[in-house]
């Protein structure tokens, strides 16, 4: 059974450029949650997806974007990249009572 | 809003010592309780969880935590711990009904051989 799994691994950008993150969820997960963590810092939620729909987000501007496919995998999308977006960038999958979330490896990204 | 406060950044233990880190959250209702342990170079992984009842949780690995409604505590313990438990240490919250978890900045185990 596979867990989370997320791509790509690593990924370095430059100021003012846009990244993709992807997600797969754990089979039989239905809902996709996105954090972010900073270095020495907990994971700090962004927004959540559920049958395809933004269902709650986080503190966090409108330069962070996110889509849910039908088959539940899920899209991070970051516009207009600063220093401070350097982070791992964690997804967690749950199922249906949402009561624990299953993390995935995360993306490292390193903005220049 | 809710936040979580882990007061111990750094432990360090010998072997065979006992653990306890500390874990406090400010939100008025219920919530839901979590401890995450993020070992070198893996994945966040659950411990243990707290949601009602008996408010003494038992974990995987020989860990336990003890819920105490009146100080807004959720603290991690662990008999003796080895060095296989050296990572990162997050306690979670999550209000019944939310979607969000809220963690703390996390404690850092550094358990010596």
């Amino acid at each position: 059974d596979a867990g989370v799994t997320q791509s790509p691994t690593h990924l370095i950008k430059t100021r003012g450029q846009q990244v993709t993150l992807r997600c797969s969820p754990k089979s039989g997960h239905d809902t996709v949650s996105w954090y972010q963590q900073a270095l020495g810092q907990g994971p700090q939620f962004i927004f959540q997806y559920y049958e395809e729909e933004e269902r709650q987000r986080g503190n966090f501007p409108d330069r962070f974007s996110g889509h849910q496919f039908p088959n539940y995998s899920s899209e991070l999308n970051v516009n207009a990249l600063l220093l401070g977006d350097s982070a791992l960038y964690l997804c967690a999958s749950s199922g249906l009572r949402g009561d624990e979330q299953f993390f995935g490896p995360g993306t490292r990204l390193t903005v220049l | 809003a809710q936040s979580v406060s882990q007061h111990n950044h750094h432990v360090i233990l010998s072997e065979a010592a006992s653990l306890e880190l500390g874990c406090n959250y400010s939100y008025g209702g219920t919530v839901n309780l979590f401890w995450y342990v993020q070992y070198p170079g893996q994945h966040l992984q659950l411990l243990l969880k707290y949601f009602s009842g008996d408010p003494l949780v038992k974990g995987i690995k020989g860990f336990e935590a003890e819920f105490i409604k009146s100080k807004f505590s959720f603290n991690l313990r662990k008999p003796s711990v080895q060095w296989s438990d050296t990572a990162e240490y997050f306690c979670a919250v999550k209000a019944p009904g939310r979607r969000a978890l809220t963690f703390g900045s996390g404690t850092r185990l550094q358990v010596q051989p």
